[in-house]
Formats: structure tokens, C-alpha cells, sequence
């Protein structure tokens, strides 16, 4: 049963279109990231939620939307998706009250845009 | 700004013998350290970690290494096995300013040679 499970795996869509990649935990855990892994393989932190929260906000275009219905699900929205939007997001979980800093990632979904 | 670098991209090492992976950091801030592994189409997973209080940590074949004064990490793999193949990256998060946020290196791929 995969611990944290993120929906398309792969995205090929045009410039200007809104997309959507969902994400989704069941460990039970209060904290949820979104990490954006670029064709340098940077793999950077764009948001963090804690119990619904926004709690870190990297410097992220207003067209990236992140929304936590509740804390096992934290879903990324992109509006007017532009060439360099293409990279593989990785969503993740942890723990906040054991604060090992221990992230659990999903496998990261793949997107292209032409 | 890049605050880890990993400067090898890749290393190559017989099977049985010692891999060490490096990692250096420029934030003083910094004061927790993990190691990510990473096979493809994976997500990262969590391999090991070391706070700034200690300078050596060992889970199995497995140690970290933390010098602080050099700003300076490395990840001991004794001995390799050719399971052990994969990317692995190096992170850093200063737990007192900003919590669970990680940034981590572009990755070091290992490759071990049966």
C-alpha cells in the first residue's frame, strides 16, 4: 500500500493550459510538501503545509495554487502552464511531532509542456 | 545560490569495496544533515542523518560523517553492493529558522560493478 501516492504520474499538456497533480498520504502524517526537481536536477521546495496551513511559500509564481482539503491530501494546481513549468514534482509527508526531518516522498509526477 | 553542492555527479565502484559520497555546505545555519536515495522513477527515500551535535553516525553499512568547521559531509557505503546503485543526495535544513524546510545537492549517481 504506497505511503504516498501522487496522480498523473505523467503530464504532457500545451502552454497556457491549467493542469492539476494530486497527492495523497496515509501515514498518518501533519506535514505536506511540494518539491519541484528541474532539468538540473535541483530539487527545490516550492510549498509546505502543516495541518491544512501553509506554513512555507518559496518564491512561486501566484499561477502554482497548492490546496489542502485536509492533511492527508495536498494538491497542486497550475494555471497557464509556461515551457519551464517542465520538471518532475515530488509531493511529501512527515511527521512534524517526531521532527527527525525524515521526508517520505511519492514517485513524482512527470510534466511536459509543449 | 547553491547552499549544498555535491561536486561529483557520478562515481564508479567495485563491488565490496568502500563508496563515499561528499557533500559541502556554505550556511552556517545549517544544523541537520540527511542522505537521500534515489533510484529512477522513485521518489527520494530516507537513508540516513546526523545533527550538527554529533560528527559520525552509523546505521549498518552506513555512516555519515559531519566536519563542521569545513562545512563538509560525507556518506560511507561499506562495502557497496551493486543494490546500492542509484542517485544519492545530500540535504540540509536549519531546524531554529526554518524547520522542516530541506535543501538539498543535485545528486551523486553510484554506480557499483559487480
Amino acid at each position: 500500500d504506497t505511503a504516498v501516492s501522487q496522480t498523473p504520474k505523467y503530464l504532457v499538456t500545451q502552454m497556457g493550459n491549467d493542469k492539476s497533480i494530486k497527492c495523497e498520504q496515509n501515514l498518518g502524517h501533519d506535514t505536506m510538501y511540494w518539491y519541484k526537481q528541474d532539468s538540473k536536477k535541483f530539487l527545490k521546495i516550492m510549498f509546505s503545509y502543516n495541518n491544512k496551513e501553509l506554513i512555507i511559500n518559496e518564491t512561486v509564481p501566484n499561477r502554482f495554487s497548492p490546496k489542502s482539503p485536509d492533511k492527508a491530501h495536498l494538491n497542486l494546481h497550475i494555471n497557464s502552464l509556461e515551457l519551464g513549468d517542465s520538471a518532475v514534482y515530488f509531493c511529501a509527508s512527515s511527521s512534524h511531532t517526531g521532527n527527525t526531518g525524515e521526508l517520505f516522498f511519492g514517485e513524482g509526477s512527470r510534466l511536459t509542456v509543449l | 545560490d547553491q547552499q549544498v553542492k555535491q561536486n561529483s555527479p557520478s562515481l564508479s565502484v567495485q563491488e565490496g569495496r568502500i563508496s563515499i559520497l561528499n557533500c559541502d555546505y556554505t550556511n552556517s545555519m545549517f544544523d541537520y544533515f540527511l542522505w537521500y536515495k534515489k533510484y529512477p522513477a522513485e521518489g527520494p527515500t530516507f537513508l540516513i542523518s546526523i545533527s550538527s551535535i554529533k560528527d559520525k553516525n552509523e546505521d549498518g553499512r552506513f555512516t555519515v560523517f559531519l566536519n563542521k568547521s569545513a562545512k563538509h559531509l560525507s556518506l560511507h557505503i561499506v562495502p557497496s553492493q551493486p543494490g546500492d546503485s542509484a542517485v544519492y543526495f545530500c540535504a540540509a535544513s536549519s531546524r531554529k529558522s526554518s524547520g522542516d524546510k530541506l535543501t538539498f545537492g543535485t545528486g551523486t549517481r553510484l554506480a557499483v560493478r559487480p
